[in-house]
Parts: C-alpha cells; structure tokens; sequence
C-alpha cells in the first residue's frame, strides 16, 4: 500500500528553527509537495522536490532523498503566524496526490 | 500565480436538502480536478477526481449518487451533496493542475464549510 508518515506534532520557540520530517512508500514517484494548512482554510503551496537535495525559498526550505523515501521541510526564524499544519503529498505514478495526515506546529513565544 | 476559486465558503443546509459547491480555475485550463473532504483536525481524504467531458473518479467508499460530480468545461467543475444528512457536515475542497503539466503544484480553492442541521 501507500503511505505517507509524518509527525502529528510538534512545538517550537519564536525565532527558532524546526524540521519537520515526511518518510514515504509509495506506487511510482512523480515529486514531494509540502503545503502549509492554517485552521479552517485551505491549504497553500509551499514547495515542490523532485530531484535529490535541498530547495531554498527564503526562510523554507525542502529536502529530498528519494533513495530514502524521505523528505523534511526546514522552518528558520520561526514566526508566530507559522503555527500551522504542514502537509506532505507526493505524486505517484498516475501523477494522483498521496497526502500525509499533517504535522500540527505550535509556535510558543 | 494561478486561482482557484471556490463557492460557497460556507453553506448550511436543512437535512434532506441539497447542495451545489463550484469550483473554478480563473486564470488556467484544468483537464482535472480533485474534491476532498476533511474532517476536523484530519488530513485531506480525496473523494473524487474530476475530468473534463467525462465521468468521474470516485475513491471506494464515496456514493457517486449521494456526491455529484459535473465537470463541463476546462475551467468549471461542480460537487453536488444530494439529500445532505448531518454526518456530511465536514469541510470540502477542491484543487486543481494546470493542464501544462502533470508534474505541477495543485492549486487549491478556499474549501467550502458544510453544516447539514
């Protein structure tokens, strides 16, 4: 079967750095997605891998070991408004979106 | 970046009623698009995907008679809750690929809160 695992929560401090991991099995590998979902709305486009290493997009940043199954997404100079669930997908064969079940961030002062 | 746009955003509804949620790509043509459901504090369950002029896909478990899915054009596709009960209050979303690549980011529309009362 298909399986996206990833930590059901987590905690950090203001100004400081987390990452969050994401391990996968899935059917096929057609790119990694992570996606931030604040409560009760959608969620919105983070970051997209679909080659080995790390992708820098100002404080995120998204890695990829496709060997592995395994991908984290680094959160640095952490915001109060980065409280959020972070969501791993990937993209298998038929290009369909496997999801994680969501990895709640709480942000403490 | 490409818009999604989704309506309602919120919706309650009588049991036994039904109701309409569109889903609209505004700015690009979407051969697809996917529903999901998500339940409080759970991650996104797909429960269909859409595909233009054609049937759609629906995930075991889903009523593809109770959840009806129109997908007429490349921009528009439709969720249809028919004879809403209380048990399908949950929050639904739609998302859809730019029809450039299957390899893109999935935009996704605001998602539309159900409560069947």
């Amino acid at each position: 079967g298909q399986n996206i695992d990833q930590p059901t929560e987590m905690t950090a401090t203001e100004g400081a750095i987390v990452q969050i991991n994401c391990t996968y099995q899935t059917s096929g590998f057609n790119g990694l997605f992570w996606y931030q979902q604040h409560a009760g709305e959608a969620p919105t486009f983070l970051s997209y891998n679909v080659l080995d290493g790390l992708e820098e997009k100002g404080r995120f940043s998204s890695f990829l070991s496709r060997s592995k199954g395994y991908s984290y997404l680094l959160l640095k100079e952490l915001q109060m408004k980065d409280s959020a669930s972070y969501l791993c997908a990937v993209s298998d064969s038929n290009y369909q979106l496997i999801w994680g079940a969501g990895t709640k961030l709480i942000i403490k002062p | 970046g490409a818009v999604v746009s989704q309506h309602p955003s919120r919706v309650i509804c009588k049991s036994g009623t039904s109701v309409k949620i569109e889903c609209r790509s505004l700015d690009f043509q979407a051969t697809t698009m996917f529903w999901y459901r998500q339940f409080p504090k759970q991650s996104l369950m797909l429960m269909a995907t859409s595909n233009e002029g054609s049937k759609a896909t629906y995930e075991q478990g889903v009523e593809k008679d109770k959840f009806l899915i129109n997908h007429a054009s490349l921009t528009l596709s439709t969720l249809t809750v028919t004879s809403a009960h209380p048990e399908d209050s949950s929050f639904y979303i739609c998302s859809a690929r730019d029809v450039a690549g299957a390899d893109t980011e999935a935009f996704f529309g605001q998602g539309t809160r159900l409560t069947v009362v």
